[in-house]
């Protein structure tokens, strides 16, 4: 399983674009990379999921180079509603089929 | 269509009772996972059931158990709670992969508070 490595807390403005690194230097060759958003006293909300290069919706873009050992999670223009802790979850322990959470990135949205 | 629900949402118990905590699966989806929260830290792997059987379990003891329903709904009971059990219960349903590709959806959570 993965391990990864993200920030521990970032700062930003509103309207401002905020890109959160994840380091997963030994990621498989099946692996998927997951992006979690959560608020507190709140379950976990997916929000991203790629493979390679780029993938976007309607919340936010996930890029990944081409060696695959990292990820970056972009949100455009936040909002003081961003302010939550970002997960990166890198492949699934398939023997367990367990998502491993790390203790995430906390984002503080300043107006 | 409705996604993940649990019930309840928060619960307040003594040191040695006994809890049960709920959860609806999204629809189409047929497995169920646990999480137990701790405060300020990541969601921890309790169990996950899957054709009503518990098929995969987490660093829990005992105490720690469940149960899947024909309609793939889930239990999480936890007996002679402990202080340490206090944390956000977190319910996780997927369509089973088997790949990395699999998405877990989770639901809002239960608090418990032992006392």
């Amino acid at each position: 399983l993965a391990k990864t490595t993200q920030p521990i807390s970032m700062d930003s403005y509103e309207g401002q674009e905020v890109n959160i690194t994840c380091s997963h230097n030994n990621i498989a060759t099946n692996d998927y990379i997951t992006w979690y958003q959560q608020f507190p006293s709140q379950g976990p909300r997916f929000i991203i999921q790629g493979y390679k290069t780029k993938v976007t919706n309607e919340v936010a873009s996930l890029f990944i180079p081409a060696d695959r050992k990292s990820s970056t999670l972009s949100l455009p223009r936040v909002s003081l509603s961003d302010t939550a802790v970002y997960y990166c979850l890198v492949g699934l322990d398939t023997g367990r089929r367990a998502l491993t959470f790390g203790s995430g990135t906390r984002l503080q949205v300043q107006p | 269509d409705a996604g993940v629900t649990q019930s309840p949402t928060h619960l307040i118990k003594t040191r040695g009772q006994q809890v049960t905590l709920r959860c609806s699966p999204k629809s189409g989806h047929d497995t169920v996972s646990w999480y137990q929260q701790a405060l300020g830290q990541g969601p921890q792997f309790i169990f996950q059931y899957y054709e009503e059987e518990e098929r995969q379990r987490g660093n829990f003891p005992d105490r720690f158990s469940g149960h899947q329903f024909p309609n793939y709904s889930s239990e999480l009971n936890v007996n002679a709670l402990l202080l340490g059990d206090s944390a956000l219960y977190l319910c996780a349903s997927s369509l089973a992969q088997r790949s990395s590709r699999e998405t877990q959806y989770f639901g809002p959570g239960t608090r418990l508070l032992v006392l």
